[in-house]
């Protein structure tokens, strides 16, 4: 199984709404990453979990929360988003975090991506 | 400050010719550089990758060719097929950093 998958492909939601955006990976991998990409832009990281802690983010505005309850799933809570959160939201793994042994390591698998809508 | 520059926003080859797409970094500390592919409303999918320690990296039809002095790496796609068409993005990281930072991506259109 080499597929990240990521719930819902598309979401609408209002500036007051509460919505959570659901990552799954089965390959083992112990570091898994939000990215947020905007059209005609690269993937932009916001966080990075490595062995299920939070080792980056990016100064991402709190509205932003992010959990990995376990090693195979990674959660975005989103809270009071505005227009222009708008975008296309990546999930990706990758082999291990800290301490890895494999210059494959840095190689990441992308999900589909969520695709937003903040009205 | 962007570290890592795709300077053509675009590119368009003909079906059967070579295509090559440009990266460039500023960033000395680099030692792992990355391609993807992006199909549209798809996720980005890795390509092919290239450690510092060597400058050409093959696989099928993709070379990547990383030229450390002018931190300058470049993918080629011999022969171009239509179903390559896509925006090609380019990554450096510091191999195990945690991260990799992405070119602005090179959409590619091959013409049957």
């Amino acid at each position: 199984d080499t597929e990240v998958t990521q719930t819902p492909k598309h979401l609408v939601m209002g500036m007051t709404n509460k919505k959570s955006l659901k990552c799954e990976q089965h390959m083992g991998h112990r570091a898994m990453y939000w990215y947020k990409q905007k059209a005609k832009k690269p993937p932009e990281l916001m966080f990075v979990y490595s062995y299920e802690k939070l080792s980056i983010n990016e100064s991402v505005p709190s509205r932003f929360s992010p959990e990995c309850p376990n090693s195979s799933l990674l959660n975005l809570h989103l809270h009071a988003l505005q227009p222009e959160d708008s975008a296309l939201y990546l999930c990706a793994s990758s082999q291990e975090g800290e301490g890895a042994g494999s210059i494959s390591t840095d190689t990441q698998y992308f999900g589909p991506g969520t695709r937003l809508t903040v009205l | 400050d962007q570290q890592v520059k795709q300077n053509s926003p675009s590119l368009s080859v003909q079906e059967g010719r070579i295509s090559i797409l440009n990266c460039d970094y500023t960033n000395s500390m680099f030692d792992y550089f990355l391609w993807y592919k992006k199909y549209p409303a798809e996720g980005p999918t890795f390509l092919i990758s290239i450690s510092s320690i060597k400058d050409k990296n093959e696989d099928g039809r993709f070379t990547v060719f990383l030229n450390k002095s002018a931190k300058h790496l470049s993918l080629h796609i011999v022969p171009s097929q239509p179903g390559d068409s896509a925006v090609y993005f380019c990554a450096a990281s510091v191999l195990r950093a945690g991260k990799s930072t992405f070119g602005d991506g090179t959409t590619l259109t091959v013409k049957p």
